[in-house]
């Protein structure tokens, strides 16, 4: 079966570094996203990745290795605004989109 | 990106009756659109594929008597909750995907059954 694993919860403090980390198991892959979404409201898109590496935007940079079926999102300088959850989600050979649990992110002063 | 509009936002609604769940795009003609289902802390869970012109495709376990869903424009889909009961309170949203990029989001409708 297609699997995404993320971690339940993560505390971090305010104007630190978090790395949040995604591991899958999918039928055929055609990218990875992560999207940003607050209690009662709909996910936003973060960043995505087809190719090894890594993707910078501003505070957040995503990683993907697809030999290891891992992706991690980092956040730098957290701010309060942060607290929120964190979606990985692949894109299946079918381009269904997978998706994992979420992460929650609470960030402490 | 595309602009996705769901209406309502939120929903209160008395066991036993139906209630209509709006998503439209507004500036992408969709013929697909995608609508899931959210139980607090945890993963969106597709519920069914919404077809312009054609039926819906629904995921196993959801039942398509229940949860009905008209696509009848290039720009709207509907999500209908017939004969609801408590346990369908839930968080409901629809997304669109242009072409092969992110996902696009409605607000969410959050529906509680009283």
């Amino acid at each position: 079966g297609q699997n995404i694993d993320q971690p339940t919860e993560m505390t971090a403090t305010e104007g630190a570094i978090v790395q949040i980390n995604c591991t899958y198991q999918t039928s055929g892959f055609n990218g990875l996203f992560w999207y940003q979404q607050h209690a009662g409201e709909a996910p936003t898109f973060l960043s995505y990745n087809v190719l090894d590496g890594l993707e910078e935007k501003g505070r957040f940079s995503s990683f993907l290795s697809r030999s290891k079926g891992y992706s991690y999102l980092l956040l730098k300088e957290l701010q309060m605004k942060d607290s929120a959850s964190y979606l990985c989600a692949v894109r299946d050979s079918n381009y269904q989109l997978i998706w994992g649990a979420g992460t929650k992110l609470i960030i402490k002063p | 990106g595309a602009v996705v509009s769901q209406h309502p936002s939120r929903v209160i609604c008395k066991s036993g009756t139906s209630v209509k769940i709006e998503c439209r795009s507004l500036d992408f003609q969709a013929t697909t659109m995608f609508w899931y289902r959210q139980f607090p802390k945890k993963s969106l869970m597709l519920m069914a594929t919404s077809n312009e012109g054609s039926k819906a495709t629904y995921e196993q376990g959801v039942e398509k008597d229940k949860f009905l869903i008209n696509h009848a424009s290039l720009t709207l889909s509907t999500l209908t909750v017939t004969s609801a009961h408590p346990e369908d309170s839930s968080f409901y949203i629809c997304s669109v995907v242009p072409g092969n990029t992110e996902a696009f989001f409605g607000q969410g409708t959050r529906l509680t059954v009283v």
